[in-house]
């Protein structure tokens, strides 16, 4: 039983544009939500995180936006890159750190 | 050394061959995770280590599967009687302390394919 949720499968985006990712979860215990970067070949590279006491986060071209009462988050990524193109994972995790993934999104951005 | 190694990178294995998979994390860390990614979807939780000690188990897909960390930094994950549903690459991560917020970096895996 899959714990979190993630959608799409898979975006195209243009050079310039936004990415929009799409997570639910439905474990009310998870208090940690990580998203994860992955190139072919590497292993997840944390991007960026959010407590759900804050609803929303900014790190440079990447926002994470979370709804505590709907339980959903999202994954922005303003101004979309080529070397962006990877996949992206949501993640939850409770007080101890085993992580629950979501099933991933296939960005590619084009030129 | 700075990240978390994994080896062999690449491992070919005959349906029925025994394998094992080697985790060197980050010095000083003490938590230590395995999970297993399926072609295409996200990494499932296989079994945690805090220092020596096996926490959390519960992943293992069946008795097949055994993990040690006997000196509480490099890990083994063990393969018996290897299937073909074996195949996936095998992540291991490491963090300073219990917890994903404290910084979880993972390796970049093992490919295993079961023939």
């Amino acid at each position: 039983q899959q714990q979190v949720k993630q959608s799409p499968q898979s975006l195209i985006v243009q050079k310039g544009g936004i990415s929009i990712i799409n997570c639910a979860y439905e474990n009310t215990a998870f208090d940690y939500f990580p998203w994860y970067q992955q190139f072919p070949g590497k292993g997840p590279a944390l991007l960026i995180a959010i407590r759900p006491d804050v609803s929303e986060k900014k790190e440079g071209r990447f926002t994470i936006s979370f709804n505590k009462s709907a339980k959903q988050f999202s994954l922005h990524i303003m101004d979309s890159q080529p070397g962006d193109s990877a996949t992206y994972f949501c993640a939850a995790t409770d007080s101890w750190g085993k992580l629950q993934f979501g099933a991933g999104t296939q960005v590619v951005v084009t030129p | 050394g700075a990240g978390v190694s994994q080896s062999p990178r690449y491992k070919v294995a005959k349906r029925g061959q025994d394998v094992a998979l080697r985790c060197d994390p980050i010095s000083g860390h003490v938590s230590l995770f395995w999970y297993q990614q399926a072609l295409g979807q996200g990494p499932e939780f296989l079994t945690y280590f805090q220092n020596e000690a096996q926490l959390d188990k519960s992943g293992l897909p069946s008795d097949r599967f055994f993990a040690e960390r006997p000196e509480g930094s490099v890990s083994t994950l063990k393969i018996q009687r290897t299937q073909q549903e074996d195949s996936a690459v095998y992540l291991c991560a490491s963090s300073a302390r219990q917890g994903a917020n404290y910084g979880y970096t993972f390796g970049s895996g093992t490919r295993l394919t079961v023939v």
